[in-house]
């Protein structure tokens, strides 16, 4: 069971926009920065958004955050079949002490 | 381009020390606000913290593992290593080197707006 919780999946037709969410409580999200991550199929995870919500320069800005109180959303816009992937957020915990995650979401872009 | 790569045995037995080591390219690990750490994932447990590492040697590692993880680096050979110990089928997942980045300047120590910024292809290990 992990710490922040995600869908397990989305899906959205090809130029179109999806939301993944990514909740968490008072213990982790609320005060600290929430980093996103991109799992191609067969690859390692790769850095999407930093947790002062910032793109690596390779990412383009179709990708977006925004934050409200103890959850945060991810935003997909234009939609590109290259973007099939699992999306995973993370942040630290101070309840834990400990660097927490969500169960990942799989993007399907029909 | 800085590169992680991870070695290690891929087959152990229950009650085994797993021991894998990164080898940092493209850079040098003595940078200043860069941490090292292990990721790994399963589907039972998804991404999961294992540990973190300064050049210095400061080290966090997360409480639930904690006793039976060690965490070192090797400044000389630009690598820093991961040992469990005990491990059991539950040690079974992908092993990833992580480096992390500091994402805010006031931040100080490891924990708080940390963004993991390069990562390994991976290494999967089996314990079994």
């Amino acid at each position: 069971q992990s710490v922040l919780t995600q869908p397990p999946s989305v899906s959205a037709a090809p130029g179109q926009k999806v939301t993944i969410s990514c909740s968490g409580s008072n213990s982790n999200i609320i005060n600290n920065g929430v980093s996103w991550y991109q799992q191609l199929p067969g690859t390692a995870p790769r850095l999407l958004i930093s947790s002062d919500s910032q793109r690596p320069s390779e990412i383009p800005d179709r990708f977006s955050v925004s934050k409200s109180g103890t959850s945060v959303t991810l935003a997909i816009t234009g939609l590109q079949t290259g973007d099939e992937a699992d999306y995973f957020c993370g942040t630290w915990s101070t309840g834990l002490n400990s660097w927490v995650s969500g169960g990942g979401t799989k993007l399907t872009v029909l | 381009q800085l590169q992680l790569q991870e070695s290690g045995p891929g087959l152990l037995k229950p009650s085994e020390t797993l021991s894998l080591t990164c080898s940092v390219s493209g850079g040098s690990i003595r940078i200043n606000n860069y941490y090292w750490g292990w990721i790994r994932q399963s589907p039972e447990k998804g991404l999961e913290w294992i540990a973190t590492i300064y050049y210095s040697g400061a080290s966090y590692r997360n409480p639930s593992l904690r006793s039976r993880v060690t965490i070192s680096v090797d400044t000389s050979n630009n690598q820093f290593s991961l040992k469990v110990s005990s491990v059991t089928a539950a040690d079974t997942a992908i092993y990833y080197c992580v480096r992390h980045q500091r994402d805010r300047p006031s931040v100080a120590g490891f924990g708080y707006f940390y963004s993991m910024d390069v990562w390994g292809k991976g290494t999967m290990v089996t314990v079994s």
